[in-house]
């Protein structure tokens, strides 16, 4: 079965830095990536998806962009964070299918 | 585009008393429907899912029915118990691939 890594588990950033949290997966080849937003009591907002190395595709407008390097790599990242940015975000993994989506631990982000 | 409404929006029940959260979807090329189920500050996690050709499936306490004419689907927990309590998303994946989510429904299973 496939692990999905996700680091670090929380951070705290001040309004104007930059932001990398990454995401990798083991267990499983070729997958379908995809990062989610939670804010805090609401539900999942689909960000960034990715069926490939190199091929992002972006759901929302916003400071987000997102990456993927390697097969099971994918990393979000922005150049200059908001108050707006806080929340939970959530990797995610499904197989070519778009199918069964497992989720990774999560990444607490509190924009200050 | 897909678009997935879920109600209630909170649900409140007795333990041992069965849980029902309704979705709707609107995209008639949808044909797969996974539920995920998310406790407080973790990951949600796939609970159960059903593709179109079936219209119902059962796994222990929880069953999910399918009603494709009325583009309607639903989860099922009976005999619940405190540790059901959570926040339950429904989804639904569509003509465009990449699954839409309800909004959620908060369970509450008092002891």
């Amino acid at each position: 079965s496939q692990t999905i890594h996700q680091w670090p588990a929380t951070l705290v950033q001040p309004v104007g830095s930059p932001l990398s949290l990454e995401c990798t997966v083991e267990g499983t080849s070729n997958p379908n990536l995809y990062w989610y937003r939670q804010a805090a009591g609401r539900g999942l907002q689909l960000l960034f998806y990715s069926v490939g190395i190199g091929q992002i595709s972006s759901e929302v407008p916003q400071n987000l962009s997102a990456s993927r390097p390697q097969d099971r790599q994918f990393i979000l990242s922005s150049k200059k964070l908001l108050l707006s940015d806080s929340g939970f975000y959530l990797c995610a993994s499904s197989g070519t299918d778009f199918n069964e989506q497992y989720f990774g631990p999560g990444t607490r982000l509190t924009v200050t | 585009g897909e678009n997935v409404e879920q109600h209630p929006s909170t649900l409140s029940v007795q333990e041992g008393d069965s849980a029902v959260i309704k979705c709707t979807y609107s995209d008639s090329a949808s044909n797969y429907f996974p539920w995920y189920k998310q406790e407080l500050g973790k990951r949600p996690q796939l609970i159960i899912d059903i593709r179109s050709n079936v219209g119902e499936k059962k796994d222990q306490r929880i069953a999910v029915t399918l009603n494709k004419t009325a583009k309607h689907f639903s989860l099922h927990i009976t005999e619940t118990q405190p540790e059901d309590s959570a926040v339950y998303f429904c989804a639904a994946r569509g003509g465009s691939y990449i699954p839409t989510f309800g909004r959620g429904t908060s369970l509450i299973v008092h002891p």
